[in-house]
């Protein structure tokens, strides 16, 4: 069945970089699109970007400048990296698969909670 | 970017009552999509295109509306129902989000 998984680091420092990978199984990134989205604690969801199926992307424009989404797809991988994080970074990073053909998401990994904190 | 506007942002039912949670855009969108978010969980999809229930939704649950104006109804509510609910529209970059209406159970 559809899964996503997200691992990284629970806890950066400010002005540092976030790295955070979603492993995916159950479908193939080349025929399929995947959204990173974010939730900080006790707030409502915010879309940070998204890699589509033929490796392009997209971004929110709020976090463009310091944001990067890529993947391997020999090893059903999807990475996300941001700069220059800050304590309002904070949050739950869930990557998601986007339903082919239309711009909702129909599977959810469990999420990889981080915190930026010295 | 359109904002989507979620009302109320929390309210309470009692067992059996019929609810309903709207979903404001600021600009005309194609269809709305619902997730529900149970407390500590990561959020599911639970309407989609407006209407469509997501697999393993209850039909107690339906969804319609158009233009900038979509709600999502629970014809009789029950205690598994409390939860979380935000509205997304997909038809213009960047996607959005409302910000949630909480339902309790009375």
């Amino acid at each position: 069945q559809v899964q996503l998984k997200e691992s990284g680091p629970g806890l950066v420092q400010p002005s540092q970089t976030l790295s955070l990978t979603c492993t995916v199984s159950g479908f193939s990134l080349t025929s399929n699109s995947v959204h990173w989205v974010r939730q900080p604690p006790g707030k409502g969801l915010e879309w940070v970007g998204a890699i589509w199926s033929g490796g392009s992307t997209d971004y929110n424009s709020a976090l463009k400048s310091r944001l990067s989404i890529s993947r391997d797809t020999s090893k059903s991988q999807v990475f996300l990296k941001m700069n220059s994080l800050q304590t309002e970074d904070t949050a739950i990073y869930f990557c998601t698969r986007n339903y082919p053909g239309t711009f909702f998401m129909d599977a959810w990994g469990q999420g990889a909670s981080v915190t930026v904190s010295s | 970017e359109i904002v989507l506007t979620q009302s109320p942002t929390t309210m309470a039912a009692s067992p059996g009552e019929k609810v309903t949670l709207t979903c404001r855009a600021s600009s005309s969108v194609s269809y709305m999509h619902w997730y529900q978010q149970r407390s500590g969980t990561s959020p599911k999809l639970w309407i989609y295109e407006t209407s469509k229930l997501a697999s393993g939704v209850p039909n107690r649950f339906s969804g319609s509306g158009s233009g900038t104006s979509y709600s999502l109804t629970i014809n009789s509510m029950e205690t598994e129902d409390a939860a979380t609910y935000y509205c997304q529209q997909g038809s213009s970059y960047p996607l959005t989000f409302g910000s949630g209406t909480k339902l309790e159970i009375k």
